[in-house]
């Protein structure tokens, strides 16, 4: 069975900054392109960034460029997104999801919380 | 950035209601579409890929069609079960953006 597993979210005072994880298990996650989505309170989704299977490739939504970025760890299962310099509106829910190109994201976790606010 | 946009942004219906969903792109997609549904509190759930391809489990109810700019999802029969939110997504170019969604409740 595929799970997501998302840690790491929490209240961070403006400017500050905060590293998700992201635990997968029941794929071969060194297989998959990896994405996180996330969705303010009361809002639509917003795809942030997604990262090829080795590292190599790494594209992000034009608001979070430059203040996050995108990693991962095959050895230990494991997708990060470390997040710099973070402002209100990155308040949201931080999902990670399974990415493909053929059907995007077919897989979610349950999301972690962030909160931006002094 | 292509735009994505739905209509309508709520609906209102009974069980067993044939339901249409619409969504258009700023540019041409080619099929690259995805649907899903998402309940208060849950994650997304994948139901259409491709824009007409059924996600492995999903209830035959549910159907994607369009290309292009244009497209839709149908659920033939409305069960309980399918009072949520709905979110299409374009997959063709980065930012892989969604649309702002359509909320179905009961009527």
């Amino acid at each position: 069975e595929v799970q997501l597993v998302e840690s790491g979210g929490g209240l961070v005072q403006p400017g500050g900054s905060l590293r998700l994880s992201c635990a997968a298990s029941g794929f071969t996650f060194s297989s998959y392109w990896m994405s996180w989505v996330r969705q303010a309170p009361g809002k639509g989704l917003e795809w942030v960034a997604n990262i090829k299977q080795d590292g190599s490739e790494k594209y992000y939504v034009d608001s979070v460029k430059g203040r996050f970025t995108i990693s991962r760890d095959n050895a230990k299962n494991s997708l990060y997104l470390q997040m710099n310099s973070l402002r209100a509106e990155d308040t949201a829910v931080y999902y990670c999801a399974r990415d493909t190109w053929l059907v995007r994201f077919d897989y979610w976790g349950q999301g972690t919380l962030v909160t931006v606010s002094s | 950035d292509i735009q994505m946009t739905q209509s309508p942004s709520t609906l209102s219906a009974s069980v067993g209601d044939r339901v249409t969903i619409t969504c258009r792109a700023s540019q041409s997609i080619s099929s690259w579409l995805a649907w899903y549904q998402q309940k208060p509190g849950k994650a997304p759930k994948l139901l259409i890929y491709k824009a007409s391809s059924l996600e492995s489990g999903v209830p035959s109810r549910f159907s994607g069609s369009g290309s292009g700019t244009e497209f839709t999802l149908t659920i033939s029969s409305l069960q309980p079960d399918d009072f949520a939110t709905y979110y299409c997504q374009q997959y063709n170019s980065y930012s892989f953006t969604f649309g702002p969604g359509t909320k179905v409740d009961i009527k």
